[in-house]
């Protein structure tokens, strides 16, 4: 089993739809968590921490389940702009990033 | 842009060769990790470098080996390439040391292609 998987993707979906992805992890002793947005051939940035209470940022909501050890990321009326591959991380004694789900977002 | 920079931009080598890759830290940070990105997966850590010092590394062979200077940029050396080395090698800044809090700053990478 790997230490982070993510969704398979390609995720294809129309201009103002609401997308989520899933992550899970297997190392209960992990840290923090992230959520990277990559676009193609370019380097990951971040796109926001995620945290047990959960955060928002826009059209953008991350959550932690630390008890069942996983992580997500929700996307609200998606826009063309928003089409990458979305990499979640998992930090802790090392930094390990899941294979990345492509999303396609059009008109 | 975040203010990491690697060099060079490109690279192809064939196998057996030595290879050295270089990464600029952002302005004040001294933090530098870096990791192997292959063809359709998520990068992977190789190891990170804190004021100087290896304090975490991943699942790579010896042959894969770094330094940080005084200045905290960062050089990444892969000695005897092989053919599965060929990837996207990025190397991310921060100012955290062992902290597993702070934000990691990408730099561009650099496509390595082995022959």
């Amino acid at each position: 089993r790997k230490e982070v998987e993510q969704d398979p993707g390609p995720f294809n979906v129309p201009e103002g739809a609401t997308v989520a992805f899933n992550c899970t992890y297997s190392n209960s002793a992990s840290q923090s968590f992230f959520w990277y947005r990559q676009d193609c051939r370019k380097e990951p940035k971040l796109l926001m921490s995620v945290y047990s209470s959960g955060n928002e940022d826009g059209r953008f909501t991350a959550q932690l389940n630390r008890a069942s050890q996983y992580i997500s990321l929700l996307i609200r009326d998606s826009k063309l702009s928003d089409s990458a591959t979305y990499l979640c991380v998992v930090r802790g004694f090392k930094t390990i990033f899941g294979a990345g789900t492509r999303l396609f977002v059009k008109a | 842009e975040t203010g990491v920079t690697q060099s060079p931009t490109h690279l192809i080598k064939t196998r057996g060769q030595q290879v050295t890759l270089r990464c600029s830290s952002q302005s004040g940070h001294n933090t530098v990790s870096w990791y192997q990105q292959a063809l359709g997966q998520g990068p992977q850590f190789i190891f990170q470098y804190y004021r100087e010092e290896e304090n975490g590394r991943g699942n790579f062979p010896p042959r894969f080996s770094g330094l940080q200077f005084p200045n905290y940029s960062s050089e990444l050396n892969v000695n005897a390439l092989e053919l599965d080395d060929s990837a996207l090698y990025l190397c991310a800044s921060s100012f955290g040391g062992t902290s597993v809090l702070d934000e990691q700053f990408f730099g561009p990478g650099t496509r390595l292609t082995v022959l």
